[in-house]
């Protein structure tokens, strides 16, 4: 059974704390995404990585970390630089970024980040 | 700034009734095209991908693309009350390392039984 998953599905924050969200796919895909979502705005690109040991960063990068060390795994630190994480985090896959189908994107479920 | 834009709704069709949502994009150079469905505190699944100038249909969804009016639209025929949800429109723009998927804001629709 292909896809996504992302653990936890809540995560909560303290003042100063790095926090990590596991993102796992199975789905063979060589690209994978973080995006940060919040209320009345669009999905917005964190980090993305084309292939083991190798990422950029998106739009929002500032307070967050990455690493790929293995194709079906991409993990995110939300680390405490980062002041305002409450939000909604999805993380995604596509075969490659070569354009059409192959780009397509997949989300995994979700987690949902809540400062205490 | 690459944008795209969509009516945020809310949307309100009656069941059986046919759901058009528009949307719009700025990059000339935007090849990929993408519908998704997000329901409420859950994550977006494909609906629909479009890469040239026409229509494309998949069971009760048909998806238009006019890259001359920079233009991407998606019907929903016979909608259900399962389809209430917020549709959301993506884009590629850039190339190389700066390629990535632009978001709209989304459409939120409502089908009344």
């Amino acid at each position: 059974d292909g896809g996504i998953t992302q653990s936890p599905k809540y995560l909560f924050r303290k003042e100063g704390q790095n926090v990590t969200l596991s993102c796992e796919q199975n789905l063979n895909h060589d690209a994978m995404y973080w995006y940060r979502q919040d209320p009345g705005q669009g999905l917005r690109l964190i980090y993305y990585s084309q292939i083991v040991n190798d990422f950029q960063k998106g739009d929002i990068a500032e307070g967050y970390s990455v690493s790929r060390e293995k194709k079906e795994s991409f993990p995110l630190t939300v680390t405490s630089a980062q002041k305002n994480p409450t939000a909604f985090y999805l993380c995604a896959s596509s075969r490659n970024r070569a354009g059409g189908e192959g780009e397509t994107q997949y989300f995994g479920p979700g987690t949902r980040l809540l400062v205490l | 700034q690459k944008e795209v834009e969509q009516n945020s709704g809310p949307l309100s069709v009656p069941e059986g009734a046919i759901a058009s949502l528009n949307c719009t994009y700025s990059d000339r150079g935007s090849q990929s095209f993408f519908w998704y469905r997000q329901y409420s505190g859950k994550s977006p699944e494909l609906i629909m991908s479009i890469y040239s100038n026409g229509d494309k249909e998949d069971g009760r969804f048909t998806a238009q693309l006019n890259k001359a009016s920079q233009y991407v639209s998606l019907l929903i025929r016979d909608s259900q009350p399962s389809d209430s949800a917020t549709y959301l429109c993506a884009v590629t723009a850039g190339a190389g390392n700066n390629r990535k998927l632009i978001w709209g804001l989304g459409t939120s629709l409502a089908v009344n039984p």
